[in-house]
């Protein structure tokens, strides 16, 4: 079992552009969660996705969308980047909302120029 | 508006001695807590949990508790061991709310 995998691992984009993350959840998982970290600080709540719905959002401008297939996997997507998206962008999944299941990816490390 | 805070960006520890992780939070309606501990280059990994209508919780060297009242929670590692090196985080949950507030992170260190 790989776990929840990511990638890019690394992204270097510029002011403007569009970025699209990705994300495999763990087998058997039906959740994908959306976190960014920015430099030290802990993880934000983007976004969650289940049954290929958003289901809940954080604080987040519509910049920030997102896609959820039917194998579960996911996509962030971030318009109009600016250089405070420089981030680490982290996807967990889980089943269902059992939190002690939810398991994260290494993350995306994303830098905007 | 900081809703959860890990007032200690970094604590640091002998080996064998007891590690005390402090987390506090300010949104009465929290009701569920979790600990994560986070290596560099990895995703952040479950440690414990505890529900608001506990006040300890146990999980052979990590022992969480909370202080509703207080509005305080703690994660105790005793004894302390160099692969418990690591950042920590705090994180809270509110009812059906289906996303996590974490704090901002406690670096330990576990000096041999």
């Amino acid at each position: 079992d790989a776990g929840v995998t990511q990638s890019p691992t690394h992204l270097i984009k510029t002011r403007g552009q569009q970025v699209t993350l990705r994300c495999s959840p763990k087998s058997g998982h039906d959740t994908v969660s959306w976190y960014q970290q920015a430099l030290g600080q802990g993880p934000q709540f983007i976004f969650q996705y289940y049954e290929e719905e958003e289901r809940q959002r954080g604080n987040f401008p519509d910049r920030f969308s997102g896609h959820q297939f039917p194998n579960y996997s996911s996509e962030l997507n971030v318009n109009a980047l600016l250089l405070g998206d420089s981030a680490l962008y982290l996807c967990a999944s889980s089943l269902g909302q059992g939190w002690e299941t939810q398991y994260f990816g290494p993350g995306t490390r994303l830098l905007v120029l | 508006d900081q809703q959860v805070k890990q007032n200690s960006p970094s604590l640091s520890v002998q080996e064998g001695r007891i590690s005390i992780l402090n987390c506090d939070y300010t949104n009465s309606m929290f009701d569920y807590f979790l600990w994560y501990k986070k290596y560099p280059a990895e995703g952040p990994t479950f440690l414990i949990s505890i529900s608001s209508i506990k006040d300890k919780n146990e999980d052979g060297r990590f022992t969480v508790f909370l202080n509703k009242s207080a509005k305080h929670l703690s994660l105790h590692i005793v004894p302390s061991q160099p692969g418990d090196s690591a950042v920590y985080f705090c994180a809270a949950s509110a009812g059906s709310n289906y996303k996590l507030t974490f704090g901002k992170g406690t670096l330990l260190t576990v000096n041999p």
